[in-house]
């Protein structure tokens, strides 16, 4: 499978306890965000790269995350201090941008199966 | 400030009737608009986009900006339409999605 790719599927900790997401794009695209999703709810952006650069990351987003892509390839996600409230999926979407701002036709989202994340 | 919504959260249809699912945006550029499906058991994945003014799957959505909508259609509903539906506004730098819309399509 050449798609985008995340580990661990499933992660069970307790509140309080630090936890780490890993996301591997599909290879050439430039592109990776990272969006969380609770039941009932539509993906919501927390934060994206272009390369190894954090472009933005959303003011929703507490202190206790922080995102990484050192090399421009793969990407972590961490949580510390986890919450119950940070109970959810987390998804992973790579895509592929050249040029300005505006996005460009042929250039879509390609999403992870996710990281369910469960806090006890 | 950017906001998608899809009114309807679940929506079942009888196979071979139309269907539509509605999305509305509020956004004070230019807008680029998607569609997103998942599947049972798959990953989200892009059903098609307002730029491209494609059909796929037998469906189509037109932007309108009159109405600030970009609602998901299709003239004759299948079984394997049946799932989840987001709505998707682009604005440079992000995707805002709408709380999406559970699909059923009845045999």
């Amino acid at each position: 499978d050449t798609g985008v790719s995340q580990d661990p599927r499933h992660k069970i900790t307790k509140r309080g306890q630090n936890v780490t997401f890993r996301c591997d794009p599909i290879s050439e695209h430039n592109r990776l965000y990272w969006y969380r999703q609770t039941l009932g709810q539509g993906p919501e952006f927390l934060t994206y790269f272009q390369n190894e650069a954090q472009l933005e990351k959303s003011r929703l987003l507490s202190d206790r995350f922080s995102a990484e892509r050192p090399k421009g390839s793969f990407s972590t996600l961490e949580i510390q201090r986890t919450e119950q409230g940070d109970s959810a999926m987390y998804l992973c979407a790579s895509s592929s941008k050249t040029g300005g701002a505006s996005f460009a036709t042929n250039e879509k989202l390609f999403f992870g199966s996710g990281t369910q994340l469960s806090v006890l | 400030a950017q906001r998608v919504t899809q009114p309807e959260k679940l929506l079942s249809v009888f196979k071979g009737a139309p269907v539509e699912l509605k999305c509305n945006y509020s956004y004070s550029g230019s807008p680029e608009l998607f569609w997103y499906v998942q599947y049972s058991r798959q990953r989200l994945q892009l059903l098609l986009r307002h730029i491209s003014r494609e059909s796929i799957k037998g469906f189509t959505a037109d932007l309108n900006k009159g109405e600030t909508s970009f609602h998901l259609k299709k003239p004759f509903a299948q079984e394997e339409d049946s799932a989840m539906y987001y709505c998707a506004l682009y604005t440079g730098n992000q995707f805002y999605f709408g709380t999406g819309t559970s699909l059923t399509v009845i045999p």
